[in-house]
C-alpha cells in the first residue's frame, strides 16, 4: 500500500487562479512532511517543509498540517507559468534514519 | 543544505553490462539515499546508504543488482548490474546536512539499457 497518497492527479488552473494539492500519510510512523516540485529534466527541489498543526506560509505557497488525521495540502495561490510542473508529497519518518517516502505526484498545469 | 553532484549526467548501456553512478556531497553527511524515478512517475526509494556499513535497501532493490558503496562522509556509488531495459529510468543521490534541513537531490543520472 502507498504510504503517501496524493490528489489530484493532475490539475489545471488559469494564471492568476489558486492551485490546491492534497496529501494524506498512511502510515503513523512517516508524519513529517515537504512538498517538492520538479520541473521537466531537472531533480526535485524542495518548496517548504511542515511539522506541525496548522499553516506554514513562504510566499505564494501555503501548507497546511492536520496530523491528527495526517493530511496536508499545498495552496499556491496568483499561479504563474512557470509553477507549471510535477509536485511531490514527501513523508519522513520519525526514526533516527528519517528516509523521505514520495507519494505518486500532481502535474500541474497554469495556463496563460 | 548540501550540493550533490552526480557523474554521469546520462549514459546509454548494452544490455548484461554494469554502469556506476557517483555522486558527491560538498559537505559531510551521515546518510545518502538512492531513488529511482521512470518518467515523469514517482521518486521510488531504492536505498540508504551510512559511512562504513552496508547499505539498507527498499523491496523490490537488492545489493546484487544494485550494489552501493560509501566508503566516506561525501561520496556514494549506485551500480547497476547485469542491465536490463527495464532498468531504464533516472536515478538520483540525495540527502540532507541536518535532521531539520531539507532533502536535496542531485541532478540524476539517465540510464537508457538497449
Amino acid at each position: 500500500q502507498q504510504k503517501v497518497q496524493q490528489s489530484p492527479e493532475s490539475l489545471s488552473v488559469p494564471e492568476g487562479g489558486m492551485a490546491s494539492l492534497n496529501c494524506t500519510s498512511s502510515d503513523r510512523n512517516f508524519q513529517y512532511f515537504w512538498w517538492y516540485r520538479q520541473h521537466s529534466g531537472e531533480g526535485p527541489k524542495a518548496l517548504m517543509s511542515i511539522f506541525s498543526d496548522g499553516d506554514k506560509k513562504e510566499g505564494r505557497f501555503t501548507a497546511h498540517l492536520n496530523k491528527a488525521s495526517l493530511h496536508v495540502s499545498l495552496h499556491i495561490r496568483d499561479s504563474q507559468p512557470s509553477d507549471s510542473a510535477l509536485y511531490f508529497c514527501a513523508a519522513s519518518e520519525t526514526g533516527n534514519t528519517r528516509k523521505l517516502i514520495f507519494g505518486l505526484g500532481t502535474t500541474l498545469q497554469v495556463q496563460p | 543544505s548540501v550540493l550533490l553532484y552526480q557523474k554521469p549526467n546520462r549514459d546509454i548501456c548494452q544490455s548484461g553490462t554494469s554502469l556506476k553512478i557517483q555522486c558527491v556531497a560538498d559537505s559531510q553527511v551521515v546518510s545518502m539515499f538512492w531513488y529511482q524515478q521512470f518518467q515523469e512517475q514517482s521518486l521510488m526509494l531504492m536505498a540508504t546508504a551510512n559511512e562504513g556499513s552496508e547499505a539498507t535497501y527498499e523491496s523490490g532493490f537488492t545489493k546484487d543488482k544494485f550494489p552501493i558503496s560509501r566508503p566516506n562522509l561525501t561520496f556514494s556509488t549506485l551500480t547497476v548490474n547485469n542491465a536490463r531495459p527495464g532498468d531504464s529510468s533516472i536515478y538520483f543521490c540525495s540527502s540532507r546536512v541536518t535532521t531539520n534541513s531539507d532533502y536535496t537531490f542531485g541532478s540524476g543520472t539517465r540510464l537508457l539499457v538497449i
